[in-house]
């Protein structure tokens, strides 16, 4: 059974840009969610796709945007990147949340 | 606002040592509880998943153990190995929080030869 796959595994963006992310869930499983991982700030919900629609959201700016499409495939996007924007970026997917959640390798964004 | 606490920071011990990390929530209300493993620059494995009636989990050389009432959780791992070395998170689901993990600012664990 496939896990939870992210790409791409790295990105280097210059500061003003927009970049996209892309999650594909295990096989079966309807929920993804996004997190930021920085060393300061530690781990941050952003948003959770559920059936194609956003159904939870973190504290994050106007910025941090995503979708879910049919088949669960989601995707993150950031626009305008910021320095700040620099973080390793993981999906997690669910079946429901009794059963917890499987994250994903992440993405590495560098913003320069 | 859930705040979820790991003590300590970084632990270093000897092989063969046994262990226990400890994640402390400040609302009790919770659903779950999830702890995790995380190799440097990688994702997040995950361990054990407690629901919030359990008492405790096992899965091989690591147990998770959970008192709800008074926001306390602990991992305990016996007979550590370096390949061990990793750093732990543990994350709270709570009841009304949907799909919204919190987590933990985790433990650094160095297993020695």
């Amino acid at each position: 059974k496939a896990g939870v796959t992210q790409t791409p595994r790295y990105l280097i963006k210059t500061r003003g840009q927009q970049v996209t992310l892309s999650c594909s869930p295990i096989s079966g499983h309807r929920s993804v969610s996004w997190y930021q991982q920085t060393p300061g700030q530690g781990l941050q919900f952003l948003f959770e796709y559920f059936s194609e629609t956003q159904r939870n959201k973190g504290n994050f700016p106007g910025r941090f945007s995503g979708r879910q499409f049919s088949n669960s495939r989601s995707e993150m996007n950031v626009s305008t990147l910021e320095l700040g924007d620099s973080a390793l970026y993981l999906c997690a997917s669910s079946q429901d949340r009794h059963y917890g959640y499987t994250f994903g390798s992440g993405t590495r964004l560098t913003v320069v | 606002k859930q705040e979820v606490t790991q003590i300590p920071a970084a632990l270093s011990v000897p092989e063969g040592e046994n262990l226990v990390l400890n994640c402390s929530f400040t609302d009790s209300a919770i659903y779950n509880l999830q702890w995790f493993r995380q190799d440097p620059g990688k994702g997040l494995t995950s361990l054990l998943l407690i629901q919030s009636s359990q008492r405790e989990q096992t899965s091989g050389r690591l147990n998770a153990s959970l008192d709800k009432s008074s926001g306390r959780s602990t991992l305990y791992i016996a007979a550590s190995q370096p390949g061990d070395s990793a750093t732990y998170l543990c994350a709270v689901l709570e009841e009304t929080s949907g799909s919204r993990l919190t987590f933990g600012e985790g433990t650094q664990l160095t297993v020695n030869p």
